[in-house]
């Protein structure tokens, strides 16, 4: 099973800061997808294929990496960026999503 | 539009099954896998399985292997999720989601609004 580790797991940034979430894979993937989760909400793909971003979502929004290290960067956080970031590898089953970096507004 | 249903929420014993549904809506209901996910309350999210509409085949994580049960039935593009045994570890939001393929690796591009079961006495 390929485990997924997200760092940090929770941070804040204030608004206009540029933010960095990190997943490592414990064996190499293909691509990884990304997805956001709003409290209370189901979860919502954010990017996938590693850099493309699902409808909807902001282009200050962008995915990058390869092999074992993926990462989703904010370009400019905004208040209604505040939500959990999970990553998820798609390349072997089972399927696995990291633990999750849960993102405030500062 | 694309739209995944799920039924509402459930009390349940423990020791007793709990069926739960997924319709799909806005799209052709056989060409596209419906997987599973749990969610335990603050936690993140593990995949439970898959069924393919169209054949019935289905795929589990050896995890959830003995206790859920996936089953379709096509002329209601309807999935179900059936949980026996139940206890407290099953407390849990379960989401239906529907899987996207491309160049060797798969992802959820559509969500079904969750379904919270609770297992209490």
């Amino acid at each position: 099973e390929i485990v997924l580790t997200q760092s940090p797991t929770t941070m804040a940034a204030s608004p206009g800061e540029k933010v960095t979430l990190t997943c490592r894979a414990s064996s190499s993937v293909s691509y990884m997808h990304w997805y956001q989760q709003r409290s209370g909400a189901s979860p919502k793909l954010w990017i996938y294929e590693t850099s493309k971003l699902a409808s909807g979502v902001p282009n200050r929004f962008s995915g990058s990496g390869s092999g074992t290290s993926y990462s989703l960067t904010i370009n400019s956080m905004e208040t209604e960026d505040a939500a959990t970031y999970y990553c998820q590898q798609g390349s072997s089953y089972p399927l696995t999503f990291g633990s999750g970096t849960k993102l405030e507004i500062k | 539009q694309v739209n995944l249903l799920q039924s509402g929420a459930a009390l349940v014993k423990p020791g007793a099954s709990v069926k739960l549904s997924c319709k799909a809506s806005g799209y052709t209901f056989t060409d596209y896998y419906i997987h599973w996910v749990k969610q335990s309350h603050g936690k993140s999210l593990e995949w439970i399985g898959y069924i393919n509409p169209n054949s019935g085949y289905t795929n589990y994580n050896e995890k959830f292997k003995s206790k859920a049960t996936l089953t379709v039935d096509k002329s209601t593009n309807t999935a179900y999720m059936e949980l026996s045994r139940l206890t407290s570890e099953d407390s849990a939001t379960y989401y239906c989601t529907r899987l996207r393929y491309y160049d060797g690796t798969y992802y959820f591009d559509y969500w079904g609004q969750g379904v919270m079961v609770t297992v209490s006495s």
